[in-house]
């Protein structure tokens, strides 16, 4: 069975401050990671994946997640927010394995940038 | 190139009626997911197909729900007598990959949200 627990609901950081989402996982299989970012009226966007090729995963707008086995975490950091940032993040679990491939989703977390 | 879409964007029925959602996936992608999403939560599997054949719908809900892809194109979510607790948003997801492994990624459209009175 798998899992993913996002371990804040809401967040708030200031502009120009470091972001830190959390996220935990469980997997009975080797796992693929996401994190997608929604925001308001618009679709679920990638963010980046882990693929196990390396455990730290560099994504889109300086965006990045280390992959931590013996931790089952896949937290999402960024150095410094922008106002752009403020969305929904989910944390997404898949197995790497074949078959359906679905989506395990965290209940998401809301980032607020503060100017 | 373009992206998912889906329509409508919004849906407002009353309970009892019958809706038709409909997901247009990106041009090639063999995989077609649906997601359920309500409010304040994360999106939860519905259904999925590989071309036209629906390989698993464990995450619908209720009999009322129904799902075709009968040329492996496009796609409808079939929502029968619509209640309240259907209320929610609408994702559906496609990918160029019909297995997991090294990253599979499911490219989302905007959604359709559902609302029943």
């Amino acid at each position: 069975a798998q899992s993913v627990t996002q371990l804040d609901s809401h967040v708030s950081v200031s502009e120009g401050t470091p972001v830190l989402l959390r996220c935990n996982y469980s997997s009975s299989y080797s796992p693929s990671l996401f994190w997608y970012v929604q925001h308001p009226n618009k679709g679920l966007q990638l963010l980046l994946k882990y693929t196990s090729a390396a455990t730290l995963v560099k994504g889109i707008n300086g965006f990045e997640a280390e992959f931590k086995k013996s931790e089952t975490s896949f937290h999402l950091t960024k150095p410094s927010a922008h106002m752009s940032d403020a969305a929904e993040y989910f944390c997404v679990v898949t197995p790497m394995t074949s078959g359906t491939y679905k989506y395990i989703f965290g209940t998401g977390t809301r980032l607020k940038v503060l100017a | 190139g373009a992206g998912v879409s889906q329509s409508p964007r919004y849906k407002v029925a009353k309970r009892g009626q019958d809706v038709a959602l409909r997901c247009d996936p990106i041009s090639g992608h063999v995989s077609l997911f649906w997601y359920q999403q309500a409010l304040g939560q994360g999106p939860e599997f519905l259904t999925y197909f590989q071309n036209e054949a629906q390989l698993d719908k464990s995450g619908l809900p209720s009999d009322r729900f129904f799902a075709e892809r009968p040329e492996g194109s496009v796609s409808t979510l079939k929502i029968q007598r619509t209640q309240q607790e259907d209320s929610a948003v609408y994702l559906c997801a496609s990918s160029p990959w019909t297995s997991g492994g090294e990253g599979a990624t499911q490219y989302f459209g905007p959604g359709t949200r559902l609302l029943v009175l």
